[in-house]
């Protein structure tokens, strides 16, 4: 099983530039999220979506947009990108009962420079 | 403002060793979760806790969950190198079904 697939694995940007890191599962789990994570800081929920065609903003939103126009995939995009968002992103996903026990699967993450 | 304070952040053993991790919230979870991280990897599921009171063990790892669901430990004893990682609680809140990460654990055990 692929699991959750995260694409590219690193990426340089410049200050300014826009970009899309992309996320994929094959587990038809409802619910599907984005995290960024710094030393220190543990995970941060960037945005999360609940199902297709239905996203919502978490801890951390600003600078960050998503869609989801299937089950499949969610991407992230970064509009203007920022020294700020240097950071490491995964995507996450479970079936939509995160508040019992279904636990999220994880990409291995994006790793994201911004200069 | 973090929402679920993890504790301590760096924690640096010998083997045989035993540790405990605490994770605190003023709020009210639905229920407690565990993961595990390796570099370059993402978090990986250990327990999940969903009652007040609950304690759930995994061969030398044991997970509580407060009575009041604010807060939870994981104890593990006689540590190994092989629990070296990155440990993480994860709140699940009733709101919109998020969960929400505290800082993280970093923990090195030294053969």
């Amino acid at each position: 099983n692929a699991g959750v697939t995260q694409t590219p694995k690193f990426q340089v940007l410049k200050t300014g530039q826009s970009m899309t890191l992309q996320c994929a599962q094959d587990m038809n789990h409802e619910y599907m999220s984005w995290y960024r994570q710094d030393p220190g800081m543990g995970l941060r929920l960037i945005h999360y979506s609940v199902g297709a065609g239905i996203t919502d903003q978490g801890e951390v939103p600003n600078g960050y947009n998503v869609s989801r126009s299937t089950t499949e995939d969610f991407p992230l995009r970064l509009l203007s990108a920022a020294p700020s968002q240097t950071s490491v992103y995964f995507c996450a996903s479970s079936y939509y009962r995160v508040r019992r026990n279904s636990p999220l699967h994880f990409g291995n993450g994006t790793r994201l420079t911004v200069t | 403002t973090q929402l679920l304070e993890q504790s301590p952040q760096f924690l640096s053993i010998q083997e045989g060793e035993n540790l405990t991790v605490y994770c605190n919230s003023s709020s009210v979870f639905s229920s407690l979760q565990w993961y595990r991280q390796e570099p370059g990897e993402g978090p990986v599921l250990l327990v999940t806790v969903v009652t007040g009171g609950e304690v759930k063990k995994l061969k030398r790892l044991t997970f509580q969950f407060g009575d009041a669901r604010k807060d939870s430990s994981l104890h593990i004893t006689a540590a190994q190198p092989g629990d070296t990682g990155l440990y993480l609680c994860a709140g699940g809140l009733n709101r919109g079904g998020k969960l929400i990460f505290g800082q993280g654990t970093e923990l090195s055990v030294k053969p």
